[in-house]
Parts: structure tokens; C-alpha cells; sequence
């Protein structure tokens, strides 16, 4: 057990919708990082929060968006899907800025039909 | 439930044989790696990482070499056990206009016969 967590575990919806990913850092942690992996892509980094605040962008589509709050969970929006948003999305944390090492949640895997 | 993986390159092992796995990176600039497992259903978990800094670095049953000259970094698995069957990533972790990010590579599947 990493100490991250992730919310759903699964979720299925439809095209054109919106959903919310949650996700809880390790205790102490202040980075979280969002993740896609799909089966054509492979593990991709998606956007990093550091202490609030976002502190690094990649290769995160505009109809997504994410946050970080007081509480340094992370909640990573994703909207207008199509289906190939279908993908394991994870959330990492790690305590500094990115130099360090990330643990990973447990992921949640997003169906889109 | 299944991971990125269908077309992933394997490397098929005995057990108790020791394991090799390859990865080269690409950017010259990236100063941190680190080797992920990841088993089916489950996200990365950290192995052991290595700093531009040095060539060697082991850990229990695991070595990381890192070759600059050819941008090649290595995972070498000691006595591979069954529980070792999984996908291993490695990842390059460089700064970009002040801001971090880590680059994944596309894995190598391990398979551990016993």
C-alpha cells in the first residue's frame, strides 16, 4: 500500500460526458501528480500540483483540468469525453517539488462507451 | 484488471536465473531515473532510482547501471522469484524551464517461469 488513494476504482460512462477523479496524497506529501495510461500510449504525465498550487503541465487535453485543494487532495476533471479518453488514470505524490520519488495510487480505470 | 501492455516487449526467465532489463532514454539533460514494477491491476511501484551522478546503484536482489555516454539504463533482478512477473518501466526525470516531470518508457513485460 503506497498510502495514496484514488476514487472511483471504476468508471463507466458515456461520450460526451463529465467526470471527477479524486485522489488523496500520502501524509506530508505536498506534489500530486496526475497519470494516463492508456494501451497505445503507455504512462503519461498529465499535470502537477505542488502545495495548492500547479507546478508542471504535460500532455493534459484542454477538456481537462484538475486541482489541488487546502487539504492537498486532487480532484482531475475530465470532460467532453470521447472514447478514447478510455484509459487507467493514477495519481501519484511525492513530498517535494520532483526531484524525488513518486508513489502511485492504485488508479482508476475510466470506460467510456 | 489489465495495464498498458498487449504489444509490450517480454522477457521470458526461469526462476532463480537472474533477469536483464533494458531501457534507453532520450533525453541527455535528465539528471534522475528510476525503475517502476507494475503488476496486473495495480499502479507503479518504485524499485530503486539512480542519480546522473553515479553508474551503479543496488538495492536488495536489484542493480540499476546507468550508461550516459549512450543514454542506457539497466534493471538487473538477482534470483527472479515468480512474485517478480510483472511490467517494469523506467522512467527519466529532468527539469524543463524550472518546472520537473518524469517520462515514462514503454515497459517490458517479465515473465517468471517456475
Amino acid at each position: 500500500d503506497s498510502g495514496v488513494t484514488q476514487t472511483p476504482k471504476h468508471l463507466i460512462t458515456a461520450t460526451g460526458q463529465r467526470v471527477t477523479l479524486r485522489c488523496s496524497p500520502r501524509s506530508g506529501d505536498l506534489s500530486v501528480y496526475w497519470y494516463q495510461q492508456s494501451l497505445d500510449q503507455g504512462l503519461q504525465f498529465l499535470i502537477q500540483y505542488y502545495n495548492g498550487e500547479e507546478r508542471a503541465k504535460g500532455n493534459i487535453l484542454e477538456r481537462f483540468s484538475a486541482q489541488q485543494f487546502p487539504d492537498l487532495h486532487s480532484e482531475l476533471n475530465l470532460s467532453s469525453l470521447e472514447l478514447g479518453d478510455s484509459a487507467l488514470y493514477f495519481c501519484a505524490s511525492s513530498a517535494g517539488l520532483g526531484r524525488d520519488e513518486q508513489f502511485f495510487g492504485p488508479g482508476t480505470r475510466l470506460t467510456v462507451l | 484488471g489489465e495495464s498498458v501492455g498487449l504489444h509490450l516487449p517480454t522477457l521470458s526467465v526461469q526462476e532463480g536465473d537472474n533477469s536483464i532489463i533494458n531501457c534507453a532514454y532520450s533525453n541527455s539533460a535528465s539528471d534522475y531515473f528510476i525503475w517502476y514494477k507494475q503488476e496486473s491491476g495495480k499502479g507503479p511501484q518504485f524499485i530503486i532510482d539512480i542519480r546522473s551522478n553515479m553508474d551503479k546503484r543496488q538495492g536488495q536482489r536489484v542493480t540499476v547501471l546507468l550508461n550516459k555516454t549512450v543514454k542506457h539504463l539497466s534493471l538487473q533482478i538477482a534470483a527472479t522469484q515468480p512474485g517478480d512477473s510483472a511490467v517494469y518501466f523506467c522512467a527519466e526525470n529532468r527539469e524543463d524551464a524550472g518546472r520537473r516531470a518524469l517520462t515514462f518508457g514503454s515497459g517490458t513485460r517479465l515473465q517468471v517461469q517456475p
